[in-house]
């Protein structure tokens, strides 16, 4: 089973530049997860999709950050324009389904780093 | 709100021997879920163990497994016979009945051959 897929791995902008990450889940899982990991913290939630329906986005800074999964599949999140402190890795998540019995996989993470 | 906290930042063990971290979390919630997931070095993220808030048995998988004191908010980690593949950041994360996914700041554990 292929796991959860991200690219890029690494992307190096300048300020106040966009930027787009994108997450190709687990075949067959319902519900998408994205987090912001920046360097000595844990990993933070930024969004939960169910299917193609936001279950939890009160993380997301919505000024600048977006984040869609249009077709139940495969997700883009976005920062626009990007700031010095959105520097972290960006971590995809898929489980089956929502709730806690199902496992949370993780893909390899995109490292941003904002000049 | 919820909040997870890890107090140890940096451990490390012998081959071979046990160690325990510690995670402590704060929650009104009564059903609630409670895991450790394992970061190694460059790699990818996966989960070690999970709990859940009503069960009274600890969860054990294998070489890990937890202690887990619902009234003092209190779920940590063992882990046995450590190995050098054990060597990683740890993170314990809550799971509340809000969809509400909260980890910790992580343990860097390091095993010494």
């Amino acid at each position: 089973e292929a796991g959860v897929a991200q690219s890029p791995r690494y992307k190096i902008i300048e300020k106040r530049q966009s930027v787009a990450f994108w997450c190709n889940p687990i075949s067959g899982h319902a519900t998408l997860y994205w987090y912001q990991q920046i360097l000595g913290q844990g990993p933070k939630l930024l969004i939960q999709f169910q299917n193609n329906g936001v279950v939890d986005d009160s993380q997301l800074p919505k000024d600048r950050f977006s984040a869609e999964r249009l077709k139940g599949v495969d997700s883009t999140l976005k920062i626009q324009p990007a700031k010095l402190e959105d520097s972290a890795v960006y971590l995809c998540a898929s489980s089956a389904n929502r709730g806690t019995t199902d496992t949370q996989y993780f893909g390899p993470g995109t490292r941003l780093t904002v000049l | 709100a919820q909040t997870v906290t890890q107090s140890q930042p940096e451990m490390s063990v012998q081959e071979a021997e046990t160690v325990t971290l510690s995670c402590t979390y704060d929650t009104s919630e009564n059903n609630y879920y409670l895991f450790w997931y394992k970061q190694p070095p460059s790699r990818q993220m996966i989960l070690v163990i999970r709990q859940e808030a009503y069960k009274q048995q600890n969860a054990t998988e294998n070489r890990f497994s937890v202690n887990f004191q619902k009234a003092a908010k209190s779920f940590s980690l063992k882990i046995s016979d450590s190995q050098l593949g054990d060597t990683a950041m740890y993170f314990c994360a809550f799971y509340g009945s809000y969809d509400k996914v909260i980890f910790g700041p992580g343990t860097s554990l390091s095993v010494i051959p």
